[in-house]
Parts: structure tokens; C-alpha cells; sequence
């Protein structure tokens, strides 16, 4: 069964950009989670969607959001970029809830702001 | 009140020594899954704990959930450089509306002294 897979791997953008990141989670799988990882704040939770609807949200603001396809395959969008949103993005995909499920991390999508 | 402390930070030991890290909460836990995190990869799941006094064993890794189910830990017998990385305990955080978010705590980063 293939794994995670997330898109791009890398990617660089100036302050004040947009960006998209992909996730498609491993097949029969209907949640997909997102995360920020950086060195300081570790792992946080960003959202998770389950059959295309959000079911939670994090505590970031409203320049993260995200949307799952019927495919489940889903998307994080960040507006108006700032320096400070450097980091590893995560996606992690689940057969249900994920806090109660366990959750199989992509290989992120690491986002420099310059 | 829906955090989990992870101690120690940093572990540093020798090859063939035991380690161990810590999960803690203050308030009573309904599960916990523990995953580990290789320098430069992503998390991976290891297990998940439901049951107070659960003990589980994978080869020389041995995770226990406390008889209040407001501990966790995870001991690691005779290591080995492939232990390198970094063990993160997670909870379910209530959200609203049924709901749950998976909460990481910081994580213990192991090194291995050959």
C-alpha cells in the first residue's frame, strides 16, 4: 500500500507570497490531518478534514486553511506568508478521527520564507 | 490543561545503555500513542496505550500507561544507533462538538554514542 505522499517537498517564498501544499493520503484512508513542525513550537496541529468537511481547527489564524477533495486527497493554503511560517509541514492521514487513530505522517513540505 | 510534558529534552547514551522518557498530564487521559522521529524524516507511529496499567513490549521498546492514566513511558533496552531520534507522546485534546485534535508533546531527542 503506497504511503503518504506529499507535494512539493521544498519550497521557497518571499513575504507577502500565497502557497499551496498537497497531501494524498494513503488509499481508504477518509481523514487527513495537518501540522507544523519548527524547532521551537515543535509539533502543532494546524486542522483535520474528514470526508471534505473540516472537523477541527488549530490555533492558527485565518491565513491557514485547507479543503479535502472527494478523493480525500487535501490541500493547505497559507496567505500572505511571513517569516515566521518556516517549517515543516506535515500532513498525516488516518482511517478515522485522528486522535484516535493512528496517524501515518507524509514526508512534509518544507516551507522557507524569505 | 490539555498539554503533555515530555522529559527529559535531550538524552545522551552510550550504546548498549537503557533510556527512557517520560509523558506527563495533569489531567486524566483517555489514550496516549507514542511516535518516533528519525533526523530528517517524519514521524512515525510506535503504538497507542488505552487501557490503565497497560504494558506493551516491541522487541527491546516497552511502553507502559500509568494505573491513573496520567503517565506514560516508553524505555528502550540496550540501544542501538538506530534508536537515534526524536519520541513524541501524544494525547487526544478535546475541541468542541465532539471532537478531538491530537496534542504532541515536545519530544525527548535520543543520541547514541557508539
Amino acid at each position: 500500500k503506497a504511503g503518504v505522499t506529499q507535494t512539493p517537498r521544498y519550497l521557497i517564498k518571499t513575504r507577502g507570497q500565497q502557497v499551496t501544499l498537497s497531501c494524498s493520503p494513503i488509499s481508504g484512508h477518509r481523514s487527513v490531518s495537518w501540522y507544523q513542525q519548527t524547532p521551537g513550537q515543535g509539533l502543532q496541529f494546524l486542522f483535520e478534514y474528514f470526508s471534505e468537511t473540516q472537523r477541527n481547527k488549530g490555533n492558527f489564524p485565518g491565513r491557514f486553511s485547507g479543503r479535502q477533495f472527494s478523493n480525500s486527497r487535501s490541500e493547505m493554503n497559507v496567505s500572505t506568508l511571513e517569516l515566521g511560517d518556516s517549517a515543516l509541514y506535515l500532513c498525516a492521514s488516518s482511517l478515522g478521527q485522528g486522535a484516535l487513530y493512528e496517524q501515518y505522517f507524509g514526508p512534509g513540505t518544507r516551507l522557507t520564507v524569505t | 490543561g490539555q498539554q503533555v510534558m515530555q522529559i527529559p529534552q535531550y538524552q545522551h547514551v552510550q550504546e548498549g545503555e537503557d533510556f527512557t522518557t517520560y509523558c506527563n498530564s495533569s489531567t486524566t487521559l483517555s489514550n496516549i500513542q507514542w511516535y518516533k522521529q528519525r533526523p530528517g524524516g517524519h514521524p512515525v507511529f510506535l503504538i497507542q496505550l488505552v487501557k490503565s496499567g497497560e504494558v506493551k513490549k516491541q522487541k527491546r521498546l516497552t511502553f507502559q500507561f500509568g494505573e491513573a492514566k496520567k503517565n506514560s513511558s516508553l524505555h528502550i533496552t540496550a540501544t542501538q544507533t538506530t534508536d537515534v531520534g526524536t519520541y513524541f507522546c501524544a494525547r487526544p485534546s478535546y475541541s468542541g462538538a465532539g471532537s478531538y485534535q491530537l496534542t504532541f508533546g515536545k519530544g525527548t531527542k535520543l543520541s547514541v554514542i557508539p
